[in-house]
């Protein structure tokens, strides 16, 4: 299996830009996490889904953040539009997420910066 | 989600068992232990995780306490590449983890 993938590796853009960040979970999982890194606060939850389904957002910034996951195969971390605190690693991970194997899969993750 | 406490950073000789300390004292009775690590630029990564008894797989050993307030990362015989980030969360059966600061532990020769 491939693992996690993520992608862009890297991503730079200007402030007031849209940034979309794209995530492939592990075939079979059913749970899919969007964190973000940065050094002030370290590593934050922002969302995740249960079989596509958005179960916990409550870790989104603000209205410029949103999730989506068309499928069990794809989700989208979209920031519209982009502002310099934004800067940050994005990763994304996915797990079986059953009670007891909670085993988190992370992705490379995304460095964005924005300027 | 328990809040967790660790040393923010530890040294190691290599080849030396490397124990790692979390204390995670408003843990619930359903919350299991987790501990990740993190290799500089990469995506943290899963060592072992549980519930009331002690595990080992083929990273580490995890020892945790009678009264579930604290635990010990193992890693029997550090090498340089375990150099590392750890971070020790705790997390229920509905698929959170939050992770705090963690523990820089540094291998040397």
């Amino acid at each position: 299996d491939a693992g996690v993938i993520q992608s862009p590796r890297h991503e730079v853009t200007e402030m007031g830009q849209e940034v979309t960040l794209r995530c492939k979970p592990i075939s079979g999982h059913d749970y899919l996490f969007w964190y973000r890194q940065t050094m002030m606060r370290g590593l934050e939850l922002l969302i995740y889904f249960n079989n596509n389904v958005p179960i916990d957002d409550s870790g989104m910034p603000e209205d410029r953040f949103s999730a989506k996951m068309p499928n069990a195969s794809f989700s989208t971390l979209k920031i519209q539009p982009s502002e310099p605190r934004d800067s940050a690693v994005y990763f994304c991970a996915s797990s079986l997420g059953s009670a007891v194997n909670e085993k988190l899969f992370f992705g490379s993750g995304t460095q964005l910066s924005v300027l | 989600d328990a809040k967790t406490t660790q040393p923010p950073s530890m040294d190691c000789a290599e080849g030396r068992a490397a124990n790692l300390p979390c204390n995670h004292s408003t843990i619930s009775g359903n919350e299991y232990v987790y501990w990740y690590r993190q290799i500089h630029s990469q995506g943290p990564q899963y060592i072992i995780h549980g519930l009331k008894n002690n595990e080992t797989n083929e990273m580490a050993s995890l020892i945790i306490t009678e009264d579930r307030k604290s635990s010990t990362l193992i890693l029997p015989h550090a090498t340089l590449r375990d150099t590392a980030v750890y971070y020790c969360t705790g997390g229920t059966s509905y698929g959170k983890l939050t992770f705090g600061q963690g523990t820089i532990l540094t291998v040397h020769p």
